[in-house]
């Protein structure tokens, strides 16, 4: 069964920081991987995914996320970060196998962007 | 947003009550899940649906049944709710092409 940890639990940063959010997952196979971010009262809605190709992957505002195979990992970055990216940020992993294709995800990092 | 509606959004409700929560969708997608979120869980899932008449447990399912009569429809019923049940729901729809899941808004259940 595939496990994905995210080791940052809650993350601080003042407005303009650089932010790296770590995602690591535990599968031998082929995975697609996903970040979804929460804003506070809301429902999960997908920042970007990737599925195969480039490592480096591409989202909505300004996120971008890169997949290293040698290290299980799929790291969520961004240059700068604003005061409206304060969220919660779920990792997901789903092995394309069986019949539906489950996703697992980490339990979240709190973002926190102080002005 | 896909197409997707939850309802009640709140509850508060008594140990020992059944109760149903609704997933609606207006897509058509043939896949529909049903997660609940905790702090310090993330989202686990409780049970999942690949058709019409056809679902399977997720990691979290004891307590917790489903139907799915028609493809629009996905109930998650509490069939003798308790205080650990208290949660929010999340309900999720994925396309028949594609792995990616979206969400609805949510049911916050408390139970007392």
């Amino acid at each position: 069964a595939q496990s994905v940890s995210q080791h940052n639990h809650h993350v601080i940063l003042s407005e303009a920081a650089s932010l790296e959010l770590g995602c690591n997952y535990s599968y031998g196979g082929t995975v697609n991987l996903f970040w979804y971010v929460q804003y506070p009262g809301q429902h999960l809605q997908l920042l970007l995914k990737y599925f195969s190709g480039d490592p480096l992957v591409k989202g909505i505002k300004g996120f971008e996320a890169e997949f290293i195979k040698s290290k299980f990992s799929f790291n969520l970055r961004k240059p700068s970060v604003q005061w409206s990216d304060t969220a919660e940020y779920f990792c997901a992993v789903n092995a394309p196998t069986g019949t539906a294709s489950k996703l697992t995800f980490g339990t979240g990092t709190r973002l926190q962007v102080t002005l | 947003d896909a197409g997707i509606t939850q309802s009640p959004r709140h509850k508060v409700t008594e140990t020992g009550t059944p109760v149903t929560l609704r997933c609606h969708q207006t897509e058509n997608h043939r896949y529909m899940y049903w997660y609940r979120q905790d702090p310090g869980h993330g989202l686990r899932l409780i049970h999942y649906s690949y058709g019409v008449k056809d679902t399977d447990k997720g990691e979290v399912s004891d307590g917790y049944s489903v139907s799915r009569s028609k493809t629009e429809d996905f109930l998650l019923t509490l069939e003798s709710a308790t205080s650990s049940q208290t949660s929010v729901y999340f309900c999720a729809l994925r396309g028949d092409r594609s792995y990616e899941q979206y969400f609805g808004p949510g049911t916050r259940l408390t139970v007392t």
